[in-house]
């Protein structure tokens, strides 16, 4: 099966904390996303990566950076995690007419 | 900018009813359509999709049109089960360069015994 890893299920941060968000994909896709999904809102795109150590702000980017050293990884990283980032975080992958996603990341923050 | 508008949620129904959810769409181009499912504590997986005008996606007894004299692309199952519970979400992508996705709210269906 093919797979889009997320590091962490759960994830309890303070205020002030710099947080890494971690993805795997094991398709060797040139494409990687990172999207925060909130009730009533859906899916808003934070970041996305079309292939190594190149990237593009998607429509939220603000609070966020990233992360694409290796083709298989793609990083999220929040810079000083803020209240308003309490989200829902997944990861995607893709190679065309088709994106693959991780199970997600709760993040709290505190 | 391009953008996806989805029929708000929860729908309820009974098991064996007919399902529609309803998707419309702007875009400049020539977009491809998708529906994309999210099972409690899962990640999004593809459900059908469809990449131009008159085209149908189906799959799992879903069934979706891609309509462009009315840009729509509604969802529609003729009898759901339980197991259909989910968040459905309908997107757009125009898979050109950085194939950039382009997702409604989400609806969640919730199917009773």
């Amino acid at each position: 099966d093919v797979k889009v890893t997320q590091s962490s299920r759960y994830l309890v941060k303070r205020t002030g904390e710099k947080v890494f968000l971690e993805c795997v994909q094991d398709m060797d896709h040139e494409n990687m996303f990172w999207y925060r999904q909130d009730p009533g809102l859906g899916l808003r795109l934070i970041y996305f990566s079309y292939d190594v150590k190149m990237k593009e702000k998607g429509d939220i980017p603000e609070g966020y950076s990233v992360s694409r050293e290796k083709k298989e990884r793609f990083s999220l990283i929040l810079e000083s995690a803020s209240t308003n980032q309490t989200s829902m975080y997944l990861c995607a992958s893709g190679g065309g007419e088709k994106l693959f996603f991780g199970s997600g990341t709760q993040l709290s923050v505190l | 900018g391009d953008s996806v508008t989805q029929m708000e949620g929860p729908v309820t129904l009974s098991e064996e009813a007919f399902l529609t959810i309803n998707c419309t769409y702007t875009a400049t181009g020539y977009p491809s359509l998708f529906w994309y499912v999210q099972y409690p504590g899962e990640g999004l997986q593809l459900l059908l999709k469809a990449t131009k005008a008159d085209d149908k996606g189906s799959n799992k007894g879903f069934e979706a049109t891609y309509r462009k004299e009315t840009t729509s692309f509604h969802l529609e199952k003729g009898s759901v089960q339980v197991s259909d519970s989910a968040v459905y979400f309908c997107a757009l992508s125009d898979l050109s360069g950085t194939y950039k996705y382009i997702f409604g709210t989400g609806t969640r269906l919730k199917v009773l015994a």
